[in-house]
């Protein structure tokens, strides 16, 4: 069964860091590229940042660009996401998803909550 | 590219058949999926290729649709289905995706 997992979610402080971790099993996690969605409480989906399989190429929406690096581990099958300066509006869930070939999304993890909040 | 969907609620009783829309701001062929997203759990893939159902999904779910306009359509609504759905376009990077309808009990 294909399982994403994450964590580090947790309670930060305007301007505060964090790193979220997901850790992928039941398929062979090199052959994809992976993303991170996230949804802020009672809203929609925004997809954040995306990492090919080998980690040499990533991209980010553009209200992250700076502030969040994606990377992975592929020996230990595991996605992150650094997050730095955080602001009230990074207040989401987040979830790990893998990247489909065309672009869409499946599966998705559970997700982890950050709350950034003074 | 901006995804719109509508109607923001869908009020349909069990049985009966359910419409939801979603439009493109600009054209984009066929790279559109549909997700399903219950309380509590993350959303599920249902159709990419804005007509092809993923695996495991049932054939009352059906999606149609190219270029801006698209319609997700279930035919026999069942208990299991009052969920929001997402629309989400892969035409164009960044992935964009729609607001979500709410698919209610009526």
């Amino acid at each position: 069964e294909v399982q994403l997992v994450e964590s580090g979610g947790g309670v930060v402080r305007p301007g505060g860091s964090l790193r979220l971790s997901c850790a992928a099993s039941g398929f062979t996690f090199d052959d994809y590229g992976m993303s991170w969605v996230r949804q802020g409480p009672g809203k929609g989906l925004e997809w954040v940042s995306g990492i090919n399989w080998n980690g040499v190429s990533t991209e980010y929406v553009d209200s992250v660009k700076g502030r969040f690096t994606i990377s992975r581990d592929n020996s230990k099958n595991s996605l992150y996401l650094q997050m730095n300066s955080l602001r009230a509006e990074d207040t989401a869930f987040y979830h790990c998803v893998r990247d489909g070939t065309l672009g869409f999304f499946d599966p998705w993890g559970q997700g982890t909550l950050v709350t950034v909040s003074s | 590219i901006v995804m719109t969907q509508s109607p923001a609620t869908l009020s349909v009783s069990p049985g009966e058949r359910a419409t939801l829309s979603c439009r493109a701001s600009q054209g984009i062929i066929s790279n559109l999926a549909w997700y399903q997203q219950k309380p509590g759990q993350a959303p599920r893939l249902l159709i990419y290729g804005a007509s092809i159902r993923a695996t495991g999904i049932p054939t009352r779910f059906s999606g149609s649709g190219s270029g801006t306009e698209f319609t997700l359509t279930i035919s026999i609504l069942q208990s299991e289905d009052f969920a929001v759905y997402y629309c989400q376009q892969y035409n164009k990077w960044p992935p964009t995706f729609g607001q979500g309808t709410k698919l209610e009990i009526k």
